[in-house]
């Protein structure tokens, strides 16, 4: 069975820095993508790139590019998502979802979510 | 920037079908992606290149992308099938999602 379960509810200060992660199973990691999408109430569901765990090619939506670090460990079959600064305005919920294989690439398996709250 | 159009809301009386548009530039000739989200809930792919269900998909649920504007057509809608729901196309590498309609069953 496909998984990707993502690490919990993360309540940060602005300027601090944070690792989220997803945790895959029940599939090889390697040649499959791995995309990032934020969701807020406003914007609602906003992609923020994208890694292949094969050689840690990354695409950034140029939006979140410079903003945010996508990474793999394909020892642990993990992808990870990092702010070296966090600011107000990343408060939302990140996913962590897989990318079809092939021409479909649709996100056919998705993370439970990872709320970050960043507050003074 | 690549955008996509949805209505804010599509009601449905149980039982009835339910059309969810997505519109955007020339997005007849793209792959369109569909998924729903319940409260609380991650999305789910529920159609993707346009007309085809992933695995555990109920038939009930149809896309097309042809004429006017590519749609999720749910038909026999039951209460469950009250959630959001998002198209998504691609433009360059980049994954672009509609705003999302509710659909409200009465």
């Amino acid at each position: 069975e496909v998984q990707l379960v993502q690490s919990g509810a993360e309540v940060k200060k602005p300027g601090e820095s944070l690792k989220i992660s997803c945790q895959t199973s029940g599939y090889n990691f390697i040649p499959y993508w791995i995309g990032w999408v934020r969701q807020t109430p406003e914007k609602g569901l906003e992609w923020m790139g994208m890694i292949y765990p094969g050689d840690s090619d990354s695409r950034y939506n140029p939006s979140f590019e410079g903003q945010v670090t996508m990474s793999a460990d394909r020892s642990t079959s993990t992808a990870y998502l990092q702010w070296s600064s966090l600011k107000a305005s990343d408060t939302a919920v990140y996913y962590c979802a897989r990318l079809m294989v092939g021409d479909t690439r649709g996100l056919d398996f998705w993370g439970q979510g990872t709320l970050v709250t960043v507050s003074s | 920037s690549y955008d996509l159009t949805q209505a804010r809301s599509v009601s449905v009386a149980l039982g009835q079908t339910a059309r969810i548009a997505c519109g955007g530039h020339k997005i007849g000739s793209k792959n369109v992606y569909w998924y729903q989200q319940k409260p609380g809930q991650a999305p789910v792919l529920v159609i993707y290149s346009d007309k085809n269900r992933p695995s555990g998909v109920p038939e009930r649920f149809s896309g097309s992308n042809s004429g006017d504007a590519p749609a999720l057509t749910i038909s026999g809608v039951q209460a469950g099938d009250e959630a959001l729901y998002y198209c998504q196309v691609w433009a360059s590498s980049t994954a672009v999602f509609g705003g999302g309609t509710q659909l409200t069953v009465l």
